[in-house]
């Protein structure tokens, strides 16, 4: 069952921040983050794990609530090199394929 | 050449035609999988091959094909297919086809069907 990702797109400038978040009616194991760029391929952002481990990228943030099954990507003083598609993955049940939201547009102007 | 690669990255194709999609990894990785991506819609995983073997399909319709002829290629053969059936074609590989495990993505081919 696909995550819900909130909200469908956002538009900011240089230097402001945005709440990113990924929503699940299933008990999680993890949260995956990926962020693709117009035309090319999804790369991998980071990883949460239930328990807490976090595994990912130095300048954007995220967390994971294992009571509302709910992660929320961070970005702060966002960047023109943020600009692109998130798209949050999650792994629940006894199999181990990731179920991807229908992703957040982002768009950071100068 | 690195990471994951996807030939061709544009296709159209006509709907009694046969073509392949090819995707090659440079990671050492031992699963592999297909995803479709529609405008405005969730990343749809088609099939995964974990070490050539296939352990998912997620029913696709037989006229969507995959081949794994080892842990490095993967194929994806298709015939007869539908107007609907547009989309970008994405290919992915991972260490394992286990949890927790980060997915590294080729760049996709863009399929029209007339």
């Amino acid at each position: 069952q696909q995550p819900v990702q909130s909200p469908q797109a956002v538009i900011l400038r240089e230097g402001e921040d945005a709440v990113i978040n990924c929503s699940s009616s299933k008990a999680l194991y993890s949260v995956h983050w990926y962020r693709q760029k117009h035309g090319e391929a999804p790369v991998f952002l980071m990883i949460l794990l239930k328990g807490g481990e976090q595994k990912g990228h130095e300048k954007i943030s995220a967390s994971f609530n294992e009571k509302k099954q709910q992660s929320s990507l961070y970005l702060t003083a966002s960047q023109l090199s943020y600009s692109g598609t998130y798209f949050c993955g999650t792994e629940w049940g006894n199999d181990y394929k990731l179920s991807f939201g229908a992703g957040t547009t982002v768009t950071v102007r100068a | 050449e690195t990471g994951v690669t996807q030939t061709p990255r544009h296709l159209v194709m006509g709907m009694t035609n046969k073509k392949s999609l090819k995707c090659e990894q440079h990671l050492g990785h031992n699963a592999m999988y297909w995803y479709k991506q529609s405008a405005k819609k969730p990343l749809e995983l088609m099939f995964v091959y974990s070490l050539e073997e296939r352990v998912e399909n997620n029913s696709v319709p037989s006229r969507f094909s995959p081949e794994c002829p080892n842990s490095s290629h993967l194929f994806l053969h298709l015939h007869t297919l539908q107007p609907e059936d547009s989309a970008l074609y994405l290919c992915a590989s991972s260490p394992t086809s286990g949890r927790h495990n980060e997915q590294f993505f080729g760049p996709g081919t863009r399929l029209t069907v007339l």
